[in-house]
C-alpha cells in the first residue's frame, strides 16, 4: 500500500507532557498538510510543506506546536506540554504541486490528553 | 476568510438521488471546489473538483453556478455505503493554499 500512513493511530498521554506524530506521505507528492479534527467538525487546517518548506501556518498552530519535514519525505508533528484542549484527531494530508486540491489523506492520529 | 456553510444532515433511502448543496464566500477566483467524503475513524477521501458549470465522474456530479457562491454535489442512486460525512473544500481567497473545509453534512441513507 503507497498511500499517506500516520503513526501512531491513538496516542494517550498525560496533561503536559510532549508528543510527536509521524506522517509519511505518498513518495511522489511534494506537498504535505496537516489538519486538526475535533468531534463533530470539519478538518481545520494546521500548517503544510511544499517539499521542506514550510509555507503556511494557521493560528491555531500555537508556539507549543511545531512541525518539520526534513528532507522533504516524512513529516513529524510535536505538541509540548499537551493541554486537554489538544485531544482531537490529527489529520496528515499529501498532494502533488499540480494537483493540490486533491489531497490524499492517512487515517489520523487520535490523541487523548487526560 | 473563505467561509463554508452545509446542511448539517440530511436523510435519503437508497436508490434516490442525493443533492447536497455548499454555499461558499470569499473563495479564490481563480481554485477549484472540491468534495470530500469521511467515514467515521478515516480520513477524507477525494470524491469531485470542478470549477464551474458541471462535472461528472463515476460516483458524483457536481454543479457549480457562475457566479461560483455555491456548488451542489449530486449523488446518483445512493446506497447504504454513501452513508458518510461529506465536505466541500475550498480555497482561500487571500491564500489559494490554504484549503478550508466545511462544516460537513452527515448523509444517512436507510434501506
Amino acid at each position: 500500500d503507497t498511500g499517506v500512513s500516520q503513526d501512531p493511530r491513538h496516542k494517550i498521554t498525560k496533561r503536559g507532557q510532549n508528543v510527536t506524530f509521524r506522517c509519511d506521505p505518498i513518495s511522489e507528492h511534494n506537498r504535505l498538510y496537516w489538519y486538526r479534527q475535533t468531534l463533530g467538525q470539519g478538518p481545520e487546517f494546521l500548517t503544510y510543506f511544499q517539499n521542506e518548506a514550510q509555507l503556511e501556518k494557521s493560528r491555531l498552530l500555537s508556539d507549543r506546536f511545531s512541525a518539520e519535514r526534513p528532507k522533504g519525505s516524512f513529516s513529524t508533528l510535536e505538541i509540548q506540554r499537551t493541554e486537554q484542549g489538544d485531544s482531537a484527531m490529527y489529520l496528515c494530508a499529501s498532494s502533488s504541486r499540480a494537483a493540490k486540491n486533491i489531497q490524499y489523506f492517512g487515517a489520523g492520529t487520535r490523541l487523548s490528553v487526560l | 476568510l473563505a467561509k463554508t456553510t452545509q446542511p448539517i444532515s440530511m436523510d435519503s433511502y437508497e436508490g434516490q438521488e442525493v443533492n447536497i448543496t455548499c454555499s461558499h464566500n470569499n473563495i479564490a477566483t481563480n481554485d477549484y471546489i472540491t468534495w470530500y467524503q469521511q467515514f467515521p475513524s478515516q480520513g477524507p477521501r477525494f470524491i469531485i473538483q470542478g470549477y464551474k458549470t458541471k462535472v461528472t465522474n463515476e460516483v458524483a456530479s457536481l454543479f457549480i453556478p457562475a457566479d461560483r457562491k455555491s456548488s451542489t454535489l449530486s449523488l446518483p442512486r445512493v446506497s447504504l455505503s454513501d452513508t458518510a460525512v461529506y465536505y466541500c473544500l475550498v480555497g482561500d481567497s487571500y491564500n489559494t493554499d490554504k484549503l478550508i473545509f466545511g462544516t460537513g453534512t452527515r448523509l444517512q441513507v436507510f434501506p
